[in-house]
């Protein structure tokens, strides 16, 4: 089955510097990819929509100059928290559409910490 | 914006059928019904999806109402490791894209 690799699985930065996260589709070309947020004893909040070889689309009141990202292949999404702060501190999940079956398939995520 | 109203929480014992209630009143004819499910810390788990019929696999069965405005998530033998927080979610297109938008979903503790 359609599997998503999310790298990396954790990741502690110092305020003002900058992480990014990766978001694979192993098995398959993924067009279009999400990025979602999910702060404890949360739901999953849903941040932006990435497309292939275009800007993505970012969700109200997520900025985008802070979350960037970019989907220059079929297979990988890069989401980069720049100039972090500890009110970044989350856990970070990608989703990749795909073009058969169910349709979605989650990476396994990634916790920043800020500190 | 979520579509879908679920209990916050459930409880069940071990071995029986688990049946996870979702409202999404607003539903529109041509809206999906998914149901994940989220492991802590981890990310979410396919369960099952549908449109207008019942449907069934491996893991669970989906009952959806005749007019769409409820389903059941149905897991039929619970055990522990089930005991997870569930989703269940409409898929509407919104600005082109079909998104997956989460709600409060209903954290499902299987007891022994």
């Amino acid at each position: 089955g359609a599997v998503v690799s999310q790298h990396p699985s954790w990741v502690i930065c110092k305020s003002g510097t900058s992480v990014k996260i990766e978001c694979r589709s192993l098995d398959f070309q993924a067009t279009t990819m999400f990025w979602y947020r999910q702060f404890p004893k949360q739901s999953l909040m849903l941040m932006a929509t990435s497309n292939e070889g275009s800007k993505a689309t970012y969700e109200q009141g997520v900025e985008k100059d802070k979350f960037l990202i970019n989907h220059a292949s079929l297979t990988l999404s890069t989401l980069t928290v720049t100039s972090a702060h500890p009110e970044d501190s989350s856990f970070y999940i990608c989703s990749a559409r795909t073009s058969g079956g169910h349709g979605y398939t989650f990476g396994s995520g990634t916790r920043l910490t800020v500190v | 914006d979520a579509k879908t109203t679920q209990p916050p929480s459930m409880d069940c014992a071990e071995g029986r059928a688990a049946n996870l209630p979702c409202n999404h009143s607003t539903i529109s004819g041509n809206e999906y019904v998914y149901w994940y499910r989220q492991i802590h810390s981890q990310g979410p788990q396919y369960i099952i999806h549908g449109l207008k019929n019942n449907e069934t696999n491996e893991m669970a069965s989906l009952i959806i109402t005749e007019d769409r405005k409820s389903s059941t998530l149905i897991l039929p033998h619970a055990t522990l490791r089930d005991t997870a927080v569930y989703y269940c979610i409409v898929r509407v297109p919104i600005q082109g894209a079909q998104k997956l938008v989460f709600g409060q979903g209903t954290r499902l503790t299987i007891n022994p």
